[in-house]
C-alpha cells in the first residue's frame, strides 16, 4: 500500500515570497491534515478536511496560508508572502474514518 | 486549554536499559491516545494507539499504558537497542484533533 506522498521534499525561499506544497493521501482516506512542525517542537495543526470540506482551520494563519482539496483526494498548502517564522517542516496525514492516522515525510521548508 | 506535556525531553541510555517515556495531559476527555516515532529527516510512524476505554496497548518490546483520570500517559521501551534512537512523540485525540507534544529525543548508545 502506498503511503502519503509529498512535495517537494525541500524548499528555501526568500521573505516575502511564496511556496506551494503538495499531498496526496493514501487511497480511500477520507480524511486530510495539513500539520506545521517547527523544530524541537511537537506538530501543530494547520487544517483538516474530511473529503473536500474544512472540518477545522482554527490555527491556519489564513492571512498568508491557504490550503485546498478541490476534488477530495490531493491537496495543496500555499504561504504567501512567507515569514522567517514559517520555517518549519510541513506533516500531510491522512485517516480513514477516525483510525491511525499516517503521515508523509514532510516537506522542509527554510526561509531567509 | 489541551495541552501535553512530555517528560524527559531528552534521554541517553546504554544498550539493553528498559526505560520510560512519559506524557501527561491537561484535558482527559480524550478520545484516544498514540504514540509516534519521528527519525531525523523523517515523518511520523505510529507505534501504539490507546483507545480511551483501555488501559495499556503492547507491541513486541513496546508497552503503553493510558489513566485517564490521572492524565498520564508512559511508553515502556524493553531491552534497548541502538536503533530506538529517535524522538517519540505522544498525541492526545479530542474528537478529531490530536494534540502532540514536543517530545522526548532518545539516544540509545552502543
Amino acid at each position: 500500500e502506498a503511503g502519503v506522498a509529498q512535495s517537494p521534499r525541500y524548499k528555501i525561499i526568500e521573505k516575502r515570497q511564496s511556496v506551494a506544497f503538495w499531498c496526496n493521501p493514501i487511497s480511500g482516506h477520507a480524511t486530510l491534515y495539513w500539520y506545521q512542525q517547527i523544530l524541537g517542537q511537537g506538530p501543530k495543526l494547520l487544517i483538516q478536511f474530511q473529503n473536500n470540506g474544512v472540518v477545522d482551520d482554527s490555527q491556519l494563519p489564513k492571512d498568508r496560508f491557504s490550503a485546498e482539496r478541490l476534488k477530495g483526494v490531493d491537496s495543496t498548502l500555499k504561504i504567501q508572502p512567507a515569514k522567517l517564522e514559517d520555517s518549519a517542516v510541513y506533516l500531510c496525514a491522512s485517516s480513514h474514518s477516525g483510525n491511525t492516522i499516517y503521515f508523509g515525510e514532510g516537506s522542509w521548508l527554510t526561509v531567509v | 486549554k489541551q495541552e501535553v506535556t512530555q517528560i524527559p525531553a531528552a534521554l541517553s541510555v546504554p544498550e539493553g536499559e528498559n526505560l520510560v517515556l512519559n506524557c501527561s495531559f491537561t484535558d482527559s476527555a480524550i478520545y484516544n491516545l498514540q504514540w509516534f516515532r519521528q527519525d531525523p529527516g523523517k515523518g511520523l510512524t505510529s507505534l501504539l494507539l490507546i483507545q480511551s476505554s483501555q488501559r495499556e496497548q503492547t507491541s513486541g518490546r513496546l508497552n503503553a499504558s493510558l489513566d485517564k483520570s490521572s492524565g498520564r500517559s508512559t511508553l515502556y521501551i524493553a531491552a534497548s537497542q541502538p536503533g530506538d534512537s529517535a524522538t517519540y512523540l505522544c498525541a492526545v485525540e479530542y474528537g478529531n484533533k490530536l494534540v502532540f507534544g514536543a517530545g522526548t529525543i532518545l539516544r540509545v548508545k552502543s
